[in-house]
């Protein structure tokens, strides 16, 4: 099983300010089959990324996937106010099960 | 329009079960695979079962393999899990999302397992 390992665990930052956040997988994620997901208080969670770098449908370019192998990074270049959530990253590459990292609050400072 | 609407969550004993559905719209069923994720109150995401397009294929998590069972009636455009030999620590909303990695998501169905 891949583990994945997100850092840090919450970011305090400030709308405009850029956010970087970290997913470290235990081993190879294959073909880049990695994706971002957002969650606020409530929701179901919404796919920000998919492949490690291609945008979903209606995300705004200020979300940008990057990486492979085992480090894969999500910067959000200008925080807006409807940034501040929950989110985690996932792989679905190879063989099953395909986990979830644990997540990372990103909260108003 | 995607929607996914998912139902049947309920308060159910330990040992229990309960069948798991989700309805689809907007897209035909049989052209996607599908997931069932779950959330346990103030915790992450936990993939917990998936099925090929065809239902062919089915994958599952180690902690509901051989008690959950995942199937399809494309007929119908619903997403089903079956859930068996319930315990406490299946307590979670559990979300139907549509593809291997979810590119849409349910609102989610609470499952609450306790005496």
């Amino acid at each position: 099983e891949i583990v994945l390992t997100q850092s840090p665990g919450t970011l305090s930052l400030s709308p405009g300010e850029r956010a970087t956040l970290s997913c470290r997988a235990s081993q190879s994620v294959s073909s880049s089959y990695l994706a971002w997901f957002q969650q606020k208080p409530g929701q179901a969670p919404r796919l920000l990324i998919y492949g490690a770098s291609s945008r979903a449908t209606g995300i705004p370019d200020r979300f940008s996937g990057s990486g492979s192998g085992t480090d894969f990074t999500l910067t959000i270049t200008r925080l807006e106010p409807e940034d501040f959530a929950v989110y985690y990253c996932q792989q679905y590459g190879g063989s099953p099960p395909w986990t979830f990292g644990q997540g990372t609050k990103v909260e108003i400072k | 329009e995607v929607q996914l609407l998912e139902s049947g969550g309920d308060l159910v004993q330990p040992g229990g079960s309960l069948r798991l559905s989700c309805a689809a719209s907007g897209f035909a069923l049989s052209n996607y695979a599908m997931s069932w994720v779950r959330q346990a109150p103030g915790k992450g995401l936990e993939w917990v079962a998936a099925i090929s397009g065809s239902g062919g294929n089915t994958y599952y998590a180690d902690s509901v393999k051989g008690r959950f069972t995942i199937s399809r009636d494309n007929s119908k455009n619903t997403l089903y899990l079956q859930v068996n030999s319930l315990r406490a620590e299946d307590t979670a909303k559990y979300y139907c999302a549509r593809g291997w990695y979810g590119a849409y998501w349910g609102q989610g169905t609470l499952v609450t397992v306790s005496s």
